[in-house]
């Protein structure tokens, strides 16, 4: 049972690069959510989506993008990578609206220089 | 936005006791749900316990269970039995805008002592 799969682990980026992260899921959830973790800090929402083609802003939002082409797919990217984006970031999926648990990925560990 | 308050930034208990964490939330909205979520060392994050708003009986899941005051807006969890498993981060985190987000609380990490 693979669940939620994110894809890199652990990257190093150094200022101005870009990157995507994927995260994939095998439940046919329709909730798909990318969060971020800072040091000692809970997750912050980026952005999530309802359900395939569509995508919404969290609390974070700023200098990332996301796209849900396919339902079981939710890309993250960053255009210019800033040092300030240094965080372990998780995916998560949800069969409906977050009344049901979310399923979270194991992270990605991305470090800019 | 709404915010989830948890005021203990470290906890210990010694193996068998029983020990409480605090979480205080922030909602105006009158449907929502609570979590507590567990993070270990290997950064998984488990469901631990899930409680509906409009249930006032309080959630329980073997050995842990919640302590729900919906007018004090507090949402408590009480480990029974602690077990050095147990030992990890734990996020407290509500429901906002009609349940489409989840926020999450600062973390507590809980320590067990043998």
């Amino acid at each position: 049972n693979a669940g939620v799969t994110q894809t890199p682990k652990f990257r190093v980026l150094k200022t101005g690069q870009s990157m995507t992260l994927l995260c994939a899921q095998d439940m046919n959830h329709e909730y798909m959510y990318w969060y971020r973790q800072d040091p000692g800090m809970g997750l912050r929402l980026i952005h999530y989506s309802v359900g395939e083609g569509t995508t919404a802003k969290g609390e974070v939002p700023d200098g990332y993008n996301v796209s849900r082409l396919k339902k079981q797919n939710f890309l993250l990217g960053l255009e210019s990578a800033a040092p300030s984006q240094t965080s372990v970031y998780f995916c998560a999926s949800s069969y409906s609206k977050a009344g049901q648990p979310q399923h979270f990925g194991d992270g990605t560990r991305l470090s800019i220089l | 936005a709404q915010t989830v308050t948890q005021s203990q930034p470290e906890m210990s208990v010694q193996e068998a006791e029983t020990v409480t964490l605090s979480c205080t939330y922030d909602t105006s909205e009158s449907d929502y749900y609570l979590f507590w979520y567990k993070q270990p060392p290997s950064r998984q994050m488990i469901l631990v316990i899930r409680q509906e708003a409009y249930k006032q009986q309080n959630a329980t899941e073997n050995r842990f269970s919640v302590n729900f005051q919906k007018a004090a807006k507090s949402f408590s969890l009480k480990i029974s039995d602690s077990q050095l498993g147990d030992a990890a981060m734990y996020f407290c985190a509500q429901t906002e805008d009609a349940g489409n987000m989840l926020t999450f609380g600062g973390g507590t990490r809980l320590m067990v002592k043998p």
